[in-house]
């Protein structure tokens, strides 16, 4: 069984709609908790990060985490077309010690115009 | 902003050769780390490294090596390459050493080996 379970869509929704990506983790140590964004042909780029559980937001980007269910959702308000991309969960043990990422699959997401 | 440059960028490969894979940090960086992309898969943790020591290892094959240099730049050698080799290979490169707040991993943009 992988540590980060992801649903790799891919997942098609309108300009301005509520996006919400969600994956699930198997390893209760797990403190650290990431979106990555991904373009075509290029590498990953953190979106966000939060450390244990509760929400943070970003602009349109609010990131939450729930370690009692295990579970890690994304949410993107106002979708835009430049939005469109491939959305990677990770996460860590801690952020010390050059500590390893362990990612989802990734959900490919466009938004259509 | 300077980033992580990786060459090179596409790599072409018959099964049973080599290649070696170079990943050039952002400045001042003291770590980097190596994941595997396959075709519709996660990045895999391949190893890492700090302040050119070998700081931890992940699912690496025996036919992988790879170090880190003076310069801080890091090499990853394949041997004896597979089909199953062709992937994404992405270095990531952070600074643990004298760092404020979350440490961050930045990523190159991959090197695409395909093994023939």
């Amino acid at each position: 069984q992988k540590e980060v379970e992801q649903d790799p869509g891919p997942l098609s929704v309108p300009e301005g709609a509520i996006v919400s990506l969600n994956c699930t983790y198997s390893n209760s140590a797990f403190q650290y908790f990431m979106w990555y964004r991904q373009y075509s042909r290029k590498g990953p780029e953190l979106l966000m990060y939060t450390y244990s559980s509760g929400n943070k937001e970003d602009g349109r980007f609010t990131a939450q985490v729930d370690k009692s269910s295990k579970y890690i959702s994304l949410f993107i308000r106002d979708s835009q077309p430049s939005d469109s991309a491939t959305y990677l969960c990770a996460t860590q043990l801690s952020n010390f010690g050059n500590e390893k990422l362990t990612f989802g699959t990734g959900t490919r997401l466009t938004i259509i115009p | 902003a300077a980033g992580v440059i990786q060459s090179p960028r596409h790599l072409i490969k018959e099964k049973r050769e080599t290649a070696t894979l170079k990943c050039y940090p952002i400045p001042r960086h003291d770590t980097v780390y190596w994941y595997q992309q396959g075709p519709g898969q996660d990045p895999q943790f391949l190893i890492s490294f700090y302040e050119k020591m070998q700081s931890d290892k992940g699912s690496i094959p025996d036919r992988f090596s790879a170090q880190q240099f003076s310069d801080y730049h890091s090499e990853l050698n394949m041997s004896s390459l597979e089909l199953g080799d062709s992937a994404l290979y992405f270095c990531a490169s952070s600074l643990e050493g004298g760092r404020a707040g979350y440490n961050e991993q930045f990523f190159g943009p991959g090197t695409r080996l395909t093994v023939l």
